[in-house]
Protein backbone atom coordinates (compact mmCIF):
# COMPACT_ATOMS: atom_id res chain seq x y z
CA UNK A 1 0.00 0.00 0.00
CA UNK A 2 1.23 3.53 -0.75
CA UNK A 3 1.99 5.85 2.23
CA UNK A 4 3.68 9.09 2.27
CA UNK A 5 6.26 9.99 5.73
CA UNK A 6 7.32 13.86 6.33
CA UNK A 7 9.94 13.40 8.26
CA UNK A 8 10.01 16.78 10.41
CA UNK A 9 6.38 17.91 11.76
CA UNK A 10 7.79 21.42 12.61
CA UNK A 11 10.80 23.70 10.91
CA UNK A 12 11.51 26.79 11.93
CA UNK A 13 13.58 29.46 9.91
CA UNK A 14 15.19 32.82 9.41
CA UNK A 15 13.40 35.17 7.11
CA UNK A 16 15.18 35.22 3.53
CA UNK A 17 17.26 31.53 4.55
CA UNK A 18 16.65 28.16 2.57
CA UNK A 19 14.49 25.58 3.68
CA UNK A 20 13.94 22.18 2.86
CA UNK A 21 11.02 20.47 3.60
CA UNK A 22 11.53 16.21 3.11
CA UNK A 23 9.23 13.91 2.01
CA UNK A 24 9.37 10.06 1.06
CA UNK A 25 6.79 7.99 -0.11
CA UNK A 26 6.35 4.38 -0.43
CA UNK A 27 4.81 2.61 -3.57
CA UNK A 28 5.07 -0.89 -5.75
CA UNK A 29 3.67 0.84 -8.54
CA UNK A 30 4.76 4.50 -10.50
CA UNK A 31 3.66 7.23 -8.58
CA UNK A 32 2.47 11.15 -8.85
CA UNK A 33 3.51 12.90 -6.52
CA UNK A 34 2.01 16.73 -5.07
CA UNK A 35 2.55 19.77 -2.74
CA UNK A 36 -0.21 21.34 -1.15
CA UNK A 37 -0.18 24.50 1.06
CA UNK A 38 -2.58 25.21 3.80
CA UNK A 39 -2.59 28.79 5.13
CA UNK A 40 -3.94 29.58 8.39
CA UNK A 41 -7.71 29.11 8.52
CA UNK A 42 -8.08 28.34 4.94
CA UNK A 43 -8.25 24.96 2.87
CA UNK A 44 -5.50 22.98 0.77
CA UNK A 45 -3.73 24.95 -2.05
CA UNK A 46 -1.86 22.72 -4.63
CA UNK A 47 1.98 24.01 -4.90
CA UNK A 48 3.50 21.77 -7.40
CA UNK A 49 2.68 18.29 -8.95
CA UNK A 50 4.91 15.56 -10.67
CA UNK A 51 3.43 13.36 -13.33
CA UNK A 52 5.79 12.31 -15.44
CA UNK A 53 8.77 14.58 -17.84
CA UNK A 54 11.37 16.49 -15.45
CA UNK A 55 12.09 15.38 -12.24
CA UNK A 56 12.16 18.89 -10.94
CA UNK A 57 8.93 20.76 -11.23
CA UNK A 58 8.91 24.31 -9.55
CA UNK A 59 6.15 26.93 -8.43
CA UNK A 60 4.93 29.71 -9.40
CA UNK A 61 6.15 31.31 -6.27
CA UNK A 62 9.77 30.01 -5.50
CA UNK A 63 9.63 26.72 -4.24
CA UNK A 64 10.39 23.75 -6.45
CA UNK A 65 10.75 19.61 -5.90
CA UNK A 66 12.57 17.36 -7.15
CA UNK A 67 11.47 13.93 -7.55
CA UNK A 68 14.08 10.93 -6.78
CA UNK A 69 12.44 7.72 -7.45
CA UNK A 70 16.12 5.64 -6.17
CA UNK A 71 15.18 7.62 -2.82
CA UNK A 72 11.66 7.25 -2.76
CA UNK A 73 11.77 11.28 -2.00
CA UNK A 74 10.44 14.39 -3.26
CA UNK A 75 11.26 17.26 -1.00
CA UNK A 76 10.48 20.57 -1.34
CA UNK A 77 12.78 23.35 -1.02
CA UNK A 78 13.13 27.41 -1.59
CA UNK A 79 16.33 29.15 -1.49
CA UNK A 80 15.47 32.01 -0.04
CA UNK A 81 11.89 32.21 2.20
CA UNK A 82 9.75 34.93 3.39
CA UNK A 83 7.18 35.60 6.09
CA UNK A 84 4.50 35.25 4.10
CA UNK A 85 5.27 31.05 3.35
CA UNK A 86 4.59 30.41 6.98
CA UNK A 87 2.05 27.82 6.17
CA UNK A 88 1.33 23.82 6.84
CA UNK A 89 2.79 21.92 3.92
CA UNK A 90 1.35 18.48 2.72
CA UNK A 91 3.06 16.10 0.66
CA UNK A 92 0.80 13.70 -1.29
CA UNK A 93 0.60 10.64 -3.28
CA UNK A 94 -2.23 9.46 -5.57
CA UNK A 95 -2.90 6.02 -5.84
CA UNK A 96 -5.76 3.76 -6.73
CA UNK A 97 -5.32 4.30 -10.29
CA UNK A 98 -5.26 7.94 -9.59
CA UNK A 99 -8.73 8.47 -8.35
CA UNK A 100 -7.23 8.16 -4.82
CA UNK A 101 -4.60 10.88 -3.13
CA UNK A 102 -3.01 10.12 0.41
CA UNK A 103 -1.75 12.83 2.69
CA UNK A 104 1.65 13.21 4.65
CA UNK A 105 1.08 14.32 8.21
CA UNK A 106 1.70 18.01 7.58
CA UNK A 107 5.17 19.87 7.63
CA UNK A 108 4.41 23.67 9.95
CA UNK A 109 6.73 26.36 8.59
CA UNK A 110 7.41 28.93 10.91
CA UNK A 111 9.33 32.15 9.48
CA UNK A 112 10.66 34.38 11.60
CA UNK A 113 11.58 37.89 10.88
CA UNK B 1 -16.13 30.36 -10.93
CA UNK B 2 -17.11 30.35 -7.25
CA UNK B 3 -14.95 27.95 -5.38
CA UNK B 4 -15.65 24.33 -2.70
CA UNK B 5 -18.15 25.36 -0.53
CA UNK B 6 -18.44 23.68 3.19
CA UNK B 7 -21.67 24.09 5.79
CA UNK B 8 -21.86 24.50 8.37
CA UNK B 9 -17.96 26.22 8.94
CA UNK B 10 -18.32 25.34 12.81
CA UNK B 11 -20.40 22.70 15.00
CA UNK B 12 -20.70 21.75 18.41
CA UNK B 13 -22.48 18.49 18.98
CA UNK B 14 -22.10 16.11 21.91
CA UNK B 15 -21.33 12.14 22.38
CA UNK B 16 -24.22 10.06 20.93
CA UNK B 17 -25.03 12.88 18.70
CA UNK B 18 -25.13 12.66 15.15
CA UNK B 19 -24.25 15.17 12.26
CA UNK B 20 -24.58 15.85 8.72
CA UNK B 21 -21.65 18.14 6.87
CA UNK B 22 -22.51 19.37 3.08
CA UNK B 23 -20.70 20.26 0.46
CA UNK B 24 -21.02 22.30 -2.82
CA UNK B 25 -18.21 21.36 -5.51
CA UNK B 26 -17.13 23.90 -8.27
CA UNK B 27 -19.24 23.76 -11.32
CA UNK B 28 -18.47 21.50 -13.41
CA UNK B 29 -16.88 18.82 -11.59
CA UNK B 30 -17.96 15.30 -10.70
CA UNK B 31 -15.63 14.53 -8.06
CA UNK B 32 -16.09 15.04 -3.86
CA UNK B 33 -13.53 13.50 -1.74
CA UNK B 34 -14.00 14.09 1.66
CA UNK B 35 -10.96 13.78 4.82
CA UNK B 36 -10.71 14.25 8.45
CA UNK B 37 -7.53 16.47 9.46
CA UNK B 38 -6.63 16.07 12.88
CA UNK B 39 -3.34 17.54 14.87
CA UNK B 40 -0.25 15.29 13.95
CA UNK B 41 -2.60 12.86 11.92
CA UNK B 42 -2.73 15.16 8.64
CA UNK B 43 -5.33 14.39 6.51
CA UNK B 44 -6.93 10.71 6.95
CA UNK B 45 -9.21 10.05 3.41
CA UNK B 46 -13.00 9.38 4.10
CA UNK B 47 -13.92 8.61 0.79
CA UNK B 48 -14.66 9.74 -2.90
CA UNK B 49 -17.72 9.95 -4.83
CA UNK B 50 -18.10 10.12 -8.85
CA UNK B 51 -21.58 10.15 -10.37
CA UNK B 52 -23.20 9.63 -7.40
CA UNK B 53 -21.38 6.54 -6.60
CA UNK B 54 -18.25 5.69 -4.08
CA UNK B 55 -15.62 4.93 -5.55
CA UNK B 56 -12.84 4.95 -2.87
CA UNK B 57 -13.03 4.62 0.78
CA UNK B 58 -10.78 4.83 3.53
CA UNK B 59 -10.50 3.21 6.97
CA UNK B 60 -13.51 4.80 8.82
CA UNK B 61 -15.43 2.76 10.70
CA UNK B 62 -19.27 2.65 9.64
CA UNK B 63 -20.53 5.26 11.36
CA UNK B 64 -19.42 7.33 8.83
CA UNK B 65 -21.06 7.39 5.61
CA UNK B 66 -21.86 9.71 2.49
CA UNK B 67 -23.83 10.60 -0.91
CA UNK B 68 -23.88 12.34 -3.38
CA UNK B 69 -26.54 13.68 -5.68
CA UNK B 70 -27.20 14.37 -9.03
CA UNK B 71 -25.82 18.25 -8.89
CA UNK B 72 -22.36 16.71 -7.36
CA UNK B 73 -23.19 17.98 -4.14
CA UNK B 74 -22.12 16.13 -1.07
CA UNK B 75 -22.94 15.02 1.84
CA UNK B 76 -21.47 13.23 4.75
CA UNK B 77 -23.07 11.95 7.90
CA UNK B 78 -21.37 10.45 10.87
CA UNK B 79 -23.93 9.11 13.55
CA UNK B 80 -22.71 8.09 17.15
CA UNK B 81 -20.06 10.80 18.07
CA UNK B 82 -17.31 10.35 20.10
CA UNK B 83 -15.14 12.50 21.38
CA UNK B 84 -12.20 11.46 18.97
CA UNK B 85 -14.03 12.50 16.29
CA UNK B 86 -13.62 16.23 16.62
CA UNK B 87 -11.93 17.79 13.80
CA UNK B 88 -11.50 19.58 11.03
CA UNK B 89 -13.76 17.84 7.69
CA UNK B 90 -12.60 19.12 4.54
CA UNK B 91 -13.88 18.57 1.64
CA UNK B 92 -12.42 18.29 -2.34
CA UNK B 93 -13.66 18.52 -5.52
CA UNK B 94 -12.08 17.72 -8.73
CA UNK B 95 -12.67 16.99 -12.52
CA UNK B 96 -12.76 13.30 -11.38
CA UNK B 97 -9.71 12.25 -14.32
CA UNK B 98 -6.84 10.22 -13.14
CA UNK B 99 -4.33 12.71 -11.38
CA UNK B 100 -6.40 15.99 -11.27
CA UNK B 101 -5.50 18.39 -8.85
CA UNK B 102 -8.02 18.52 -6.07
CA UNK B 103 -9.60 21.59 -4.92
CA UNK B 104 -10.51 22.06 -1.41
CA UNK B 105 -13.01 23.45 0.50
CA UNK B 106 -12.62 26.42 3.96
CA UNK B 107 -13.67 22.95 5.76
CA UNK B 108 -16.39 22.18 8.78
CA UNK B 109 -14.80 21.99 12.21
CA UNK B 110 -16.57 19.52 13.90
CA UNK B 111 -16.10 19.55 18.35
CA UNK B 112 -17.94 16.93 19.63
CA UNK B 113 -18.32 17.59 23.87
Amino acid sequence: AQSVTQLDSQVPVFEEAPVELRCNYSSSVSVYLFWYVQYPNQGLQLLLKYLSGSTLVESINGFEAEFNKSQTSFHLRKPSVHISDTAEYFCAVNTAGGFKTIFGAGTRLFVKA
Amino acid sequence: KAGVTQTPRYLIKTRGQQVTLSCSPISGHRSVSWYQQTPGQGLQFLFEYFSETQRNKGNFPGRFSGRQFSNSRSEMNVSTLELGDSALYLCASSLGERYNEQFFGPGTRLTVL
